[in-house]
């Protein structure tokens, strides 16, 4: 079944203490996103990638970090300098043949993050 | 910077009732538009999209959306809701220059009622 696997599904954390979470798709999709989702604040672009190796800061990448070694991979790395990082994370990913972007997502289940 | 607003934050409906949810993006430019779903307990899922051509697009479960380029606005509609509808609506915006990814409204969350 092609798709996109986030993992986990439930993290808790320390203050203080970086995360990572992992973004897995076997759709053969060029393209990655992480979004962030919190209550009555839509979805907020953090990071995306249209390509292995290269990927552009969205709207809130602050505290964020990534990486896109392989095609199929997109890990998010919550880090200690996120102020507020609890919050419901969405990965999604798209073809990407050629430019622009065409907006058409397929996204995972999505990641809930607590840091206590 | 480009945005996309949502007119309502929660709509409340019985079965049946005809429904309407705005969406308007300020954005000079040529759009794609997008309406995502996410019904309770599952991921997001497309409901329909624009990208050129006719402006009154259908999607799935009887959901249509008209866009008005002069309005930027890209209203959605379906005229008999059902229970199973309730759900959390996001529209969607993509400019179609390169560089850019797509960006989403706040949401509006639908219930209803039987």
């Amino acid at each position: 079944d092609g798709g996109i696997t986030q993992s986990p599904k439930y993290l808790f954390r320390k203050e203080g203490q970086n995360v990572t979470l992992s973004c897995e798709q076997n759709l053969n999709h060029d393209a990655m996103y992480w979004y962030r989702q919190d209550p009555g604040q839509g979805l907020r672009l953090i990071y995306y990638s249209q390509i292995v190796n290269d990927f552009q800061k969205g709207d809130i990448a602050e505290g964020y970090s990534v990486s896109r070694e392989k095609k199929e991979s997109f890990p998010l790395t919550v880090t200690s300098a996120q102020k507020n990082p609890t919050a419901f994370y969405l990965c999604a990913s798209s073809i990407a043949s050629g430019q622009p972007l065409t907006g058409e997502l397929f996204f995972g289940e999505g990641s809930r993050l607590t840091v206590l | 910077a480009q945005s996309v607003s949502q007119h309502n934050h929660h709509v409340i409906l019985s079965e049946a009732a005809s429904l309407e949810l705005g969406c308007n993006y300020s954005y000079g430019g040529t759009v794609n538009l997008f309406w995502y779903v996410q019904y309770p307990g599952q991921h997001l899922q497309l409901l329909l999209k624009y990208f050129s051509g006719d402006p009154l697009v259908k999607g799935i479960k009887g959901f249509e959306a008209e866009f008005i380029k002069s309005k930027f606005s890209f209203n959605l509609r379906k005229p008999s809701v059902q229970w199973s509808d309730t759900a959390e609506y996001f529209c969607a915006v993509i400019p179609t220059r390169r560089g850019t990814a797509l960006i989403f409204g706040k949401g509006t969350t639908l219930s209803v009622s039987s």
